[in-house]
């Protein structure tokens, strides 16, 4: 299976502050990498597919980047909203693996 | 708008059965597949398997094969999660989430599973 490791697994950012959370593959996956957030009591919600595509309605100040086996999530101005815990997924190859999280909050 | 409607909580015994519906709505059914996540409390995102809605054949990761079941009901657009003999360890929330290729794209609100003596 293909281990998803992402960093860090929490972090505190300012409003307006620049945040970046990485994810590395065991393999390479050719950009098959999504990003999701998820807030306390709720579903995930698909942020970036395609390493660097922006899902429909999602805020432009989420940006992914990446290739080969090392991807990132970058947030350019962090909003209060933004708060909640940060998820990667390779969708290379089944079964599809997530990374363990990166919390998200205020500081 | 696209939605996944997933049935309420569930309290069961060790050893019970548990059926949990999603409910889809917003695309035709039958065009992706629907993918079924295990969160356990405080935990990460883990894949169980996906069921193919055209066709109703079921594929199940490794941790997931044996007790788990995955069915349809295409005429209401609905796809199922059964648990069989349930486990201390099932207790969790159970999420589906349409399947656009190899990406979760929607996903339902989940059904927290509690298994209690």
């Amino acid at each position: 299976d293909i281990q998803m490791t992402q960093s860090p697994a929490s972090l505190s950012a300012s409003l307006g502050e620049t945040v970046t959370i990485q994810c590395r593959a065991s393999e390479d996956i050719y950009s098959g990498l999504a990003w999701y957030q998820q807030k306390p009591g709720k579903s995930p919600q698909l942020l970036i597919y395609g390493a660097s595509s922006l899902q429909d309605g999602v805020p432009s100040r989420f940006s992914g980047s990446g290739s080969g086996t090392q991807y990132s999530l970058k947030i350019s101005s962090m909003q209060t909203e933004d708060e909640g815990v940060y998820f990667c997924q390779q969708g290379l190859k089944y079964p599809l693996t997530f990374g363990s999280g990166t919390k998200l909050e205020i500081k | 708008q696209i939605q996944l409607v997933q049935s309420g909580p569930e309290l069961k015994k060790p050893g019970e059965s548990v059926k949990i519906s999603c409910k889809a709505s917003g695309y035709t059914f039958t065009n992706y597949g629907m993918y079924w996540v295990k969160q356990a409390p405080g935990q990460g995102l883990q894949y169980m398997g996906w069921i193919n809605t055209e066709t109703g054949k079921p594929t199940y990761a490794d941790d997931f094969k044996g007790r788990f079941v995955f069915f349809l009901e295409t005429s209401a657009s609905t796809a199922y999660l059964q648990i069989n003999n349930l486990k201390n360890e099932d207790m969790a929330t159970y999420f589906c989430a349409r399947g656009n290729w190899e990406l979760p794209d929607y996903w339902g609100q989940g059904v927290m599973v509690t298994v209690s003596s």
